[in-house]
Order: C-alpha cells, then sequence, then structure tokens
C-alpha cells in the first residue's frame, strides 16, 4: 500500500502571497489531519477532514484554510504569507477520525520557506 | 491550562541499556496517548497506544505505562541500539485538538 504522499516536498515565497499544499492519504483512509512543525513550537495541529467535512481544528488564524475532496485528498491554504509561516507541514491520514484512537500515518512533509 | 509536557528534551544513554522517556499531561484526563517517533526531516512515525484504563502496552523492545494518579506515561527501550536515536513524542486530543509534546531526543551511544 502506498504511503500518504504530499506535493510539493519544497516551496520558497514571498510574504503577503499565498499558497497551496497537496496531500493524498492512504488509499481507504477517510481522515487527513495538517499539523505545522517549528523548531520553536513543535509540532502543532491545524485541522482534521473527514468525509470532506471539517471535524477538529486548532488553534491557527483564519489565513490557513483547508479541503478534502470525495476521494480524500486534501489540500492546505495559506493566504498572506509571514515569515513566521515558515515551517514543515505535515498531513497525516488515519483509517477513522483522528482523535478517535486511531494512528495517524505521516507524509514526508512541505517544507515551506517565507522570505 | 491544558497542556502535555516532556520531561527532557535530549537524553544520551549507552547502547544495550534501557531509555526511559516520560511524558506528562496537566489538567485534563486523556483517554489515550500515543507516542511517535520522528526522525530528521521525516514525519512522525506511530509507535503505540495506550488507553486510560491500560496500565501497559508492550511491542517488541517498547513498553509504555499509563499512571492516571502521577498524570504520567513512561516509554521504555529495551537493549537500545543506536539505530533507534530519534525523537520521541507522546501525543493526546485535548478538545478539539490534538497535542503533541515538544518531544525528547535520544542519542543512544555506541
Amino acid at each position: 500500500k502506498a504511503g500518504v504522499t504530499q506535493t510539493p516536498r519544497y516551496l520558497i515565497k514571498t510574504r503577503g502571497q499565498q499558497v497551496t499544499l497537496s496531500c493524498s492519504p492512504i488509499s481507504g483512509h477517510r481522515s487527513v489531519s495538517w499539523y505545522q512543525q517549528t523548531p520553536g513550537q513543535g509540532l502543532q495541529f491545524l485541522f482534521e477532514y473527514f468525509s470532506e467535512t471539517q471535524r477538529n481544528k486548532g488553534n491557527f488564524p483564519g489565513r490557513f484554510s483547508g479541503r478534502q475532496f470525495s476521494n480524500s485528498r486534501s489540500e492546505m491554504n495559506v493566504s498572506t504569507l509571514e515569515l513566521g509561516d515558515s515551517a514543515l507541514y505535515l498531513c497525516a491520514s488515519s483509517l477513522l477520525a483522528a482523535l478517535s484512537r486511531n494512528e495517524q500515518f505521516f507524509g514526508p512533509g512541505t517544507r515551506l520557506t517565507v522570505l | 491550562s491544558q497542556k502535555i509536557e516532556q520531561n527532557s528534551e535530549a537524553l544520551n544513554i549507552q547502547e544495550g541499556k534501557t531509555a526511559t522517556l516520560t511524558c506528562n499531561y496537566t489538567n485534563y484526563s486523556p483517554a489515550y496517548l500515543q507516542w511517535y517517533r520522528q526522525d530528521p526531516g521525516r514525519g512522525p512515525v506511530f509507535l503505540l497506544l495506550i488507553r486510560e484504563n491500560e496500565k501497559e502496552k508492550r511491542k517488541e523492545r517498547l513498553k509504555v505505562t499509563f499512571d492516571t494518579t502521577l498524570k504520567q506515561s513512561l516509554f521504555h527501550i529495551t537493549a537500545s541500539q543506536p539505530a533507534d536515536s530519534a525523537t520521541y513524542l507522546c501525543a493526546s486530543p485535548i478538545g478539539q485538538n490534538f497535542v503533541f509534546g515538544p518531544g525528547t531526543r535520544l542519542s543512544v551511544l555506541p
């Protein structure tokens, strides 16, 4: 079974731009969660999508948004980029909802650099 | 405030010894805790899950305990090997959030 894939792997943007990241979950998994990882704040939960609906949300501003398609693939969008948005963005998939005692399978991440 | 913490930022041990990592939680009662391993530049990999009504779980050389009185989970790696060197993260749901601890960077020295 193929693992979680994320595209692109690396991205460089400038302040004020917007960016869209993509995640393809493991086949059959219905939940996709997004995380931001930085050296200072660690691994932080952004949101979770399950069957095309946002189920849970972390403490991030509205500039961070996402969606999930009928094939469970998910995209995350960040608008009006700030320098502090530079991070590794990780996507994780699970068979059932992420907060329901399910193990999560993480992708390799997208390294975003904001200049 | 509700939080999950890992006491040690880094831990060095000799090959063959048992590594013990600590995860503490404050002001909430997790239904379960998960442990993950993360290597540099890669996504975390799930290792073990322990529920609040379980005292101990084992998987090969790994063992995790859950003490609701101490509000603590311990993660043990027995007969540690240099290949076990990585960052280990504990995690649990807190409300609508899924929260990871800051991680403990384990170095197993040959």
